[in-house]
């Protein structure tokens, strides 16, 4: 079966210092796959995706992602936190066999303090 | 070109009432997808539809839930005589056509529908 584990339910780190969320994945094909990120009760905007291109994949508002096929993990970083970075992730794959269903992860929730 | 649309926004029932969430996907995608969003869940999958079909309802639960997408008109996800353990987010996304990997299955979502079942 198809699944997406988020390792950490909460990360809290301080503005300006490094984010990494971090995500695996397992799949018998090849995935694509998304982070998105979900706002207090505002719906989903997508962050970034890989779609077997680039394994260094650049998405908005200075996120990125590496694909690692070796290691079936797709972890979300960013170099600099902001405060407005403070929400909900999720790592999501997609697959061709699935019909275009999305699998989510748990969620990782963002803290950025002062 | 406006995103995909949901409404209500919120929604409060009784139980034992119906609701109808709405969802309007973006002009030119014919994929509709709805999700459901427990309180300090991820989302789960739902149920799949195109035009007059439904693709893979294999997320809806077997009784009280129903969702279809008319040829004209929004996609209408159905809950009859709700509980209170429907109380949750409901999304919708919404894809162009086309099919497989990459980015013919990136999806757009909706703002959600926040169901309270009091």
């Amino acid at each position: 079966a198809q699944s997406v584990t988020q390792l950490d339910s909460h990360v809290s780190v301080s503005e300006g210092t490094p984010v990494l969320l971090r995500c695996n994945y397992s799949s018998s094909y090849s995935p694509s796959l998304f982070w998105y990120v979900q706002h207090p009760n505002k719906g989903l905007q997508l962050l970034l995706k890989y779609t077997s291109a680039a394994t260094l994949v650049k998405g908005i508002n200075g996120f990125e992602a590496e694909f690692k096929k070796s290691e079936t993990s797709f972890h979300l970083t960013k170099p600099s936190a902001h405060m407005s970075d403070a929400a909900e992730y999720f790592c999501v794959v997609s697959l061709y066999n699935q019909g275009g269903k999305l699998i989510f992860g748990q969620g990782t929730e963002l803290s950025v303090k002062p | 070109n406006a995103g995909v649309m949901q409404n209500p926004r919120h929604l409060v029932r009784r139980r034992g009432q119906e609701a109808r969430l709405r969802c309007s996907p973006m002009k030119g995608h014919s994929h509709v997808y709805w999700y459901r969003q427990l309180p300090e869940e991820g989302l789960k999958f739902m149920v799949y539809l195109q035009k007059e079909n439904i693709i893979d309802e294999s997320g809806m639960p077997k009784e009280r839930f129903s969702a279809e997408f008319p040829k004209e008109g929004p996609s209408i996800l159905r809950i009859q005589q709700v509980v209170r353990g429907d109380s949750a987010a409901y999304f919708c996304a919404s894809s162009p056509p086309g099919r497989g990997v990459g980015p013919h299955n990136e999806q757009f979502f909706g703002p959600g529908t926040r169901l309270t079942v009091l």
